[in-house]
Formats: structure tokens, sequence, C-alpha cells
């Protein structure tokens, strides 16, 4: 079974430009999640989708982050513009279902984007 | 926000050596997972206990959970150098909506030397 796959693995980038990470997660996984995790620190949620509605994205900076899962698939997370506390990884997860049930509630994480904001 | 606080923030023990890790939590869970994470890695899950659960094992990981102290530990016994990661402890709590939301610590860096 193919994980879940983020692009790119790294960015540079300079304040005030923008940037544009990619996921698809695991076919078939009806939940996705974007993670924020600055070093040194746990990850934090910035946005969830069930399917492609939103579920949760109150901590997600909306005056700049904007995210969209489009048919319910693959989605992306843009920042713009970018500031110097934006540099962290932005973790991509997913997981077979939305609801407390006993077998649906493993998420699964891809490996991550890396964005430095100079 | 973060819902889980772990503890020690950072443990350094030898092969062999048993490491312990603890989480506490703030609001009532319907269940605790740990996951690892190596070095420019992702997370990976390690073991999900749920609420009316009190220990948990799997290979050499023991979870416990104690609910009315909200705080639950994680214990890796005969320690590898390959268990060098960052571990942390994350929430769903109770009323989540029905979702799947998972709440992070702030995590322990175990080392673990040769």
């Amino acid at each position: 079974e193919a994980g879940v796959a983020q692009s790119p693995r790294y960015k540079i980038i300079e304040k005030r430009q923008s940037v544009a990470f990619w996921c698809n997660p695991i076919s078939g996984h009806a939940t996705l999640y974007w993670y924020q995790q600055i070093l040194g620190q746990g990850p934090k949620l910035l946005i969830q989708f069930q399917n492609n509605g939103v579920v949760d994205d109150s901590q997600l900076p909306k005056d700049r982050f904007s995210a969209e899962r489009l048919k319910g698939v693959d989605s992306t997370l843009k920042i713009q513009p970018a500031k110097l506390e934006d540099s962290a990884v932005y973790l991509c997860a997913s997981s077979p279902r939305g609801t407390d049930q006993p077998f649906g509630n493993t998420i699964y994480f891809g490996e991550g984007s890396w964005l430095t904001v100079v | 926000s973060q819902q889980g606080e772990e503890d020690p923030q950072a443990l350094s023990i030898q092969e062999g050596e048993n490491a312990t890790m603890n989480c506490s939590y703030k609001t009532s869970i319907n269940n605790l997972q740990w996951y690892r994470q190596n070095s420019g890695r992702g997370l990976v899950h390690l073991i999900l206990i749920r609420s009316n659960e009190r220990e948990k094992h799997s290979g050499r990981l023991r979870v416990t959970l104690d609910t009315s102290k909200k705080s639950s530990s994680l214990l890796i016994t005969a320690s590898r150098a390959a268990d060098t990661a960052s571990y942390f402890c994350a929430t769903v709590p109770l009323f989540s909506g029905g979702y799947n939301k998972l709440i992070f610590g702030a995590g322990t860096r175990l080392a673990v030397h040769p």
C-alpha cells in the first residue's frame, strides 16, 4: 500500500513570497490533515478535511494560509505571503475514517515538506 | 493549542536500558496515541490506547493510561540505538464532533547510546 505522498520535500523562499505544498493521501482515506511542526515542537493541526469539506480550520492563519481538497482526494496548502515564522515542516496525514471507530483512528503521515523562509 | 505535555523533554540512556516517557493531558479523551519521529522524517504510529483501557503492549512497547490523573506513560524495554527518535503523545478529545481530531504534545527526545 502506497503511503502519503508530499511534494516538494524541501523549499527555500524569501519572505513575502508564496509557496504551495501538495499532498496525495492513501487511497480511500476520507480524512486528510495538514499539520505544521516548528523545530523542537510537536505538530500543530492547521486544517482537517473530511472528504472535500473542512471540519476544522480553527488554527489556520487564514490571512495568509489557504488549503483546498478538490474532489476529496489530493490537497494543496498555500502560504502567501510567507513570513519568517512560517519556517517549519508541513506534514500531511490521512486516516480511513473521520469518526471514532475502533479501527479507523490510526493516522498515517507523509515525510513532510520542509520550508525555510529567509 | 497543545493538549499533551511530555516529560522528560529529553532522555539519554544506554543500550539495553529501559526508557520511560510520560504524557499528561488536560481534557477528557476518546483515545491516546503514541508516535515516533526519526530525525528529518514523518511520524510513525506506535500504539493506540482507548479511554476504557489501562494498559497495552506491542512488542517492546508498553503503554499505560490513567484517566483519573489524565496521564499516560510509554515504556520501551531493552532499548536499542535504533530507538533514538522523538516520541509524541497525541490525544483524540472526547468531544471532537465525531471527527478523528488528533492533538499532539511537544515530545520527548530519546537518545540511546551504544
